[in-house]
């Protein structure tokens, strides 16, 4: 079935190093694919996406592009800051519409 | 613009006991999903909706059940509380498959 596969946590980095989150996904046809970011205490929150092949979402800093040859959505940010600590989900939208997450990367950035 | 609200926020039930976690959204959004979260785990689907007076099953249905009387409400019940059914319940909402979702901020739920 449809699945998608983020590296395990917890990361740390100090404030100002490059970000990278890996995804991979499993997926029947195109999905839709998403990062949400989870702040402590809060809901999930959609952070950016991707709806077709080489798309490149952005929001915040943060960048993924849609690489359909290695069904990938890897999470990308240049200077990361205290602020961008929370968890970080990886997820697609399957053919029945329905949104499968990954289990969630803890980032802690360091002052 | 109050999004998707979810009430309660924290609750313990004892085992057997039953509740309804309430969610509401104000967007006129037609698609609601109840998710539960467990630690490590990432979210896994409970019940969906995609439009008033029709609801479907997700991942892991046993032990829950909703209801979609109207496009805003979408509540979630518990019937008889079990210790596996403490978790943080995420009630969403989206426009259109495309847009992604919008969360509520959970309810931690606790089962004694």
């Amino acid at each position: 079935g449809d699945s998608v596969t983020q590296m395990e946590g917890p990361v740390t980095l100090s404030e100002e190093a490059f970000l990278t989150i890996n995804c991979t996904y499993t997926a029947t046809g195109y999905p839709s694919l998403f990062w949400y970011v989870q702040y402590p205490g809060e809901g999930l929150q959609l952070l950016l996406k991707a709806t077709k092949a080489d798309d490149k979402g952005s929001n915040k800093g943060f960048e993924a592009t849609y690489r359909k040859e290695t069904t990938s959505f890897h999470l990308e940010k240049g200077s990361v800051q205290v602020s961008d600590s929370a968890v970080y989900f990886c997820a697609l939208m399957n053919r029945d519409d329905k949104i499968i997450f990954g289990k969630g990367t803890r980032l802690h950035i360091l002052p | 613009n109050a999004g998707v609200t979810q009430t309660p926020k924290f609750r313990i039930l004892k085992i057997g006991q039953s509740m309804t976690l309430q969610c509401t959204q104000d967007m006129n959004h037609n698609y609601m999903y109840w998710y539960r979260q467990d630690p490590g785990m990432g979210l896994k689907l409970i019940y969906y909706s995609v439009g008033a007076g029709i609801t479907d099953k997700g991942e892991v249905p046993n032990g829950y059940n909703v209801s979609r009387s109207t496009t805003e409400d979408f509540p979630l019940r518990l019937e008889l509380a079990a210790p596996s059914q403490t978790s943080v319940y995420f009630c969403a909402s989206s426009l259109d498959s495309n847009y992604g979702y919008t969360f509520g901020s959970g309810t931690r739920l606790t089962v004694v």
